[in-house]
């Protein structure tokens, strides 16, 4: 089955900097999603995109719908660091699918 | 406050065992999903269900099955445990879309850690 490809696959960062991941599709998705997973813990929803451009905040999170559509950026301003953890991309092709394809993850590390 | 709930935190069963994962919402969702978690893999979906008795396999759907005789449980069967299907699996929940307006993500379980000596 087809997944997202994420980048960086993990990173280490120091606190108090910004960081920048991204997900990236050959396909076209009409909605993208961002989950945050805690370590020992399930994925929880941040942020959730429904339009070509969108750019959303949740806190110190911004995400953006890639205009291709085939693209989705997180951006965290100010890491601290219960920040840690692994951060998944999901994106659905078109209204008919209950399913949601995941990305393979960026693991973030950060440093105090 | 609204969860998904699965069994087990952690198990460690034999080889050739049937082993059972069971997941529980409380959120009258009609969909719910399972999936397992492996490191550079991500998520991939073994098999999902859109209402009480309906499933369809998912990306990996080979050496299990599932069981969902009432709205609020779905369980994940492992029906002769192997080494490779030790990994983590998560079990999550989300409404039907019927507006198809893409409106819902999924709720997520906190996740079984399987190990099969």
């Amino acid at each position: 089955g087809q997944q997202l490809n994420q980048s960086p696959q993990s990173m280490f960062i120091q606190e108090g900097e910004d960081v920048s991941m991204n997900c990236t599709s050959s396909s076209i998705f009409n909605t993208w999603l961002w989950y945050k997973q805690d370590p020992g813990e399930g994925p929880v929803l941040l942020i959730a995109l429904y339009k070509a451009g969108e750019l959303t905040s949740n806190g110190r999170l911004t995400a953006q719908f890639g205009i291709t559509r085939k693209d989705s950026f997180l951006n965290i301003s100010a890491s601290i660091p219960s920040d840690v953890g692994i951060y998944f991309c999901a994106g659905r092709k078109n209204s008919g699918t209950y399913k949601y394809i995941f990305g393979t993850g960026t693991r973030l590390k950060v440093l105090a | 406050d609204v969860k998904v709930t699965q069994s087990s935190r952690y198990l460690v069963k034999r080889t050739g065992e049937k082993v059972f994962l069971e997941c529980v919402q409380d959120m009258d969702h009609e969909n719910m999903f399972w999936y397992r978690q492996d490191p550079g893999l991500g998520l991939r979906l073994i098999y999902f269900s859109y209402d009480v008795k309906m499933k369809e396999k998912g990306d990996i759907p080979e050496g299990y099955s599932v069981s969902r005789e009432k709205k609020e449980r779905f369980s994940l069967i492992l029906e002769s445990a192997s080494t490779n299907q030790t990994s983590m699996y998560l079990c999550a929940s989300s409404p039907a879309d019927l507006r198809g307006l893409g409106t819902y993500g999924y709720t997520f379980g906190s996740g079984t850690r399987l190990t099969v000596v």
